[in-house]
């Protein structure tokens, strides 16, 4: 079975601070890749998602990933958060035409103004 | 364009009360879910359905029952409420783009 990791649980940066998160996942084919964040109180929603081509991928609110084929990951980065990142982020992973997604467990930023 | 629509928004219901998470999107997306979030923790797959009169157990299904009669509407139904189903609920639909959630259901069972 598919699996999704996420190795950070919480990570605690200060404003200005540069951020990367860990996914890794376990399919060896083709996947569609996506970071999600949870906002405090919120729902989940779409920070951006790769699917083929360029393997840099930016989102919304200056959020970047890399998709590395060999290593099996996904990472996030920002090159200086701001409090307001203060969030939940997921990744998640699905095969083409599948049912539904992975999602790892979630890593927990909290950003000190 | 009103995406995925939960109610209620929160509910308190004592042990061995039933009750329906509603949950209609408007997007046409054939995916539909079901998941329960608990804090600190990640989600948790309850149903999930890929069209209409489809739908399949995820992780987490039992004290749960999904029926899925139209591509709008997805509800959630507990029967025999029990406190271990004390969380957040999230309805969400997906298409190739990803998934849209709903803003959750919060249950309380006392």
């Amino acid at each position: 079975a598919q699996s999704v990791s996420q190795h950070n649980h919480h990570v605690i940066l200060s404003e200005a601070a540069s951020l990367e998160l860990g996914c890794n996942y376990s399919y060896g084919g083709t996947v569609n890749l996506f970071w999600y964040v949870q906002y405090p109180g919120q729902h989940l929603q779409l920070l951006l998602k790769y699917f083929s081509g360029d393997p840099l991928v930016k989102g919304i609110k200056g959020f970047e990933a890399e998709f590395i084929k060999s290593k099996f990951s996904f990472n996030l980065r920002k090159p200086s958060v701001q409090w307001s990142d203060t969030a939940e982020y997921f990744c998640a992973v699905n095969q083409p035409n599948a049912g539904k997604s992975t999602f790892g467990d979630g890593t927990t930023l909290t950003v000190k103004p | 364009n009103a995406g995925v629509t939960q109610t209620p928004k929160f509910r308190i219901l004592k042990i061995g009360q039933s009750m329906t998470l509603q949950c209609t999107q408007d997007m046409n997306h054939n995916y539909m879910y079901w998941y329960r979030q608990d804090p600190g923790m990640g989600l948790k797959l309850i149903y999930y359905s890929v069209g209409a009169g489809i739908t399949d157990k995820g992780e987490v299904p039992n004290g749960y029952n999904v029926s899925r009669s139209t591509t709008e509407d997805f509800p959630l139904r507990l029967e025999l409420a029990a406190p271990s189903q004390t969380s957040v609920y999230f309805c969400a639909s997906r298409n190739r783009d990803g998934y849209t959630f709903g803003s959750g259901t919060r249950l309380t069972v006392v």
